[in-house]
């Protein structure tokens, strides 16, 4: 059974740092990996996908890497912003069509 | 449409009383999925429908949940005789290909009083 970890659960950081998100994943036998944000109340957005044949992927100050013999991905936020404080969830896709989501993490830029 | 419609987006209720939650998935997508958010957590699924048919309902606490999608584009998250454990956000999303990812919506928050 797929399980899926974010650390750490919550994170605040002042403007301007770059910084990393981890989730990890039991069973690597993953079709993608999605990264998605949620906003307080909101429903999500997705921010990147990886699919299995890929190490990474970016778009803009996001750059998500995924290592399926670890277990892990990784999403790297770049020169952060405060509009970037949100919660960031990882969901692997097991099997073809379910996602298993993490906890989260709730992420707090400072200015 | 343009995107993944839910409706409503809040909803109070009573206990024991009988909801209808709805969602418009993304024209042409022929996958839709509802999962269940409770706070602090991440999303759980719930059901998933490739057309009109439930492919997987495995995620559905009890059968006091039933979820419904007859013409295979609108469905509809029944709750029946609700109790103030079924409070959550319910989200439910639509792809055309699992391996193009999921297009959620806002979701609709669910509170039994």
């Amino acid at each position: 059974k797929q399980e899926v970890t974010q650390i750490p659960a919550a994170l605040s950081v002042p403007e301007g740092e770059n910084l990393v998100l981890n989730c990890s994943f039991t069973d690597s036998a993953i079709y993608n990996l999605q990264w998605f944000r949620q906003d307080p109340g909101k429903g999500l957005t997705s921010l990147l996908l990886i699919q299995s044949s890929q190490r990474e992927q970016t778009s803009g100050r996001l750059n998500a890497s995924l290592d399926k013999s670890s277990g892990r991905s990784t999403l790297y936020i770049a020169a952060s912003q405060p509009g970037d404080s949100a919660t960031y969830l990882c969901a692997a896709l097991s099997g073809t069509y379910k996602y298993i989501f993490g906890t989260g993490t709730r992420l707090k830029v400072l200015a | 449409g343009a995107g993944v419609s839910q409706t409503p987006s809040n909803k109070v209720t009573e206990k024991g009383k009988y909801v209808e939650l709805r969602c418009d998935p993304i024209s042409g997508h022929t996958a839709l999925y509802w999962y269940r958010q409770s706070l602090g957590q991440g999303p759980e699924f719930l059901i998933y429908f490739q057309g009109t048919g439930a492919a997987d309902d495995s995620g559905l606490p009890n059968d006091r949940f039933f979820a419904v999608r007859p013409e295979g584009s609108v469905s509809t998250l029944k709750i029946q005789r609700t109790e103030r454990g079924d409070s959550a956000v319910y989200l439910c999303a639509s792809s055309q290909d699992s391996a193009r990812g999921y297009t959620f919506g806002s979701g609709t928050r669910l509170t039994v009083v």
